[in-house]
């Protein structure tokens, strides 16, 4: 089955720094990664997905890119606010999603 | 649209007892809809995968004759959590999907279920 690694587990960015979150994926197969953000006993969002055949997608200050030949796929945050302070997940998707572990993002004001 | 509800959010049941969770896709039929368990400051950790009409796909390590899964309609299914024991507490969330391809899935709120 999938197996998907996520790094770091924490991270704790200033105020207006860029955040970024790695993953990595072992089955070729997978073909769907999407990002979420959950906050505290909340669900998780989808804040922000790539399909296999994309390189690189953008929305605002989210952008996420996927390098399918190293199995692994990067979430950028930039100008970060307050506000993003949240645990977020990477997934990849072969017939299920298959979660990272998780990262806790902590932005200091 | 792509609205998915839980209900309930939140249970404390003694040791023992059987615990209903009711999932519900508001504005869409859902193909298929899958349940996850998470515990504090974990990831999310795939249950079962369920199909309106027929039996419940679970993951491996998951007692079936435990978590009990019926998806009777394209519009719910429900998750029974039979002779639930501590450390079956957990934050239970379930998705929704609407279309074959599985992969946008649609989260429903959570029930944070505590056993006494």
């Amino acid at each position: 089955g999938e197996n998907v690694e996520q790094h770091p587990s924490t991270l704790s960015v200033q105020e207006g720094d860029s955040a970024v979150i790695k993953c990595t994926y072992s089955d070729s197969a997978s073909n769907y990664f999407p990002w979420y953000k959950q906050e505290l006993g909340k669900r998780p969002q989808l804040i922000i997905d790539i399909r296999s055949n994309v390189g690189e997608k953008k929305d605002q200050r989210i952008a996420v890119t996927l390098n399918k030949t190293a199995k692994h796929f990067s979430l950028h945050i930039t100008e970060t606010q307050p506000e993003d302070s949240a645990v977020y997940f990477c997934a990849a998707n072969d017939y299920k999603l298959s979660f990272g572990a998780g990262t806790t993002v902590t932005v200091r004001a | 649209g792509a609205v998915v509800s839980q209900h309930p959010s939140r249970v404390i049941c003694k040791s023992g007892t059987s615990v209903k969770i009711e999932c519900r896709s508001l504005d869409f039929q859902a193909t298929t809809m899958f349940w996850y368990r998470q515990f504090p400051k974990q990831s999310l950790m795939l249950m079962a995968t369920s199909n309106e009409g027929s039996k419940a796909t679970y993951e491996q390590g998951v007692e079936k004759d435990k978590f009990l899964i019926n998806h009777a309609s394209l519009t719910l299914s429900t998750l029974t959590v039979t002779s639930a024991h501590p450390e079956d507490s957990s934050f239970y969330i379930c998705s929704a999907a609407r279309d074959r391809a599985l992969d946008t899935q649609y989260f429903g709120p959570g029930t944070r279920l505590t056993v006494l």
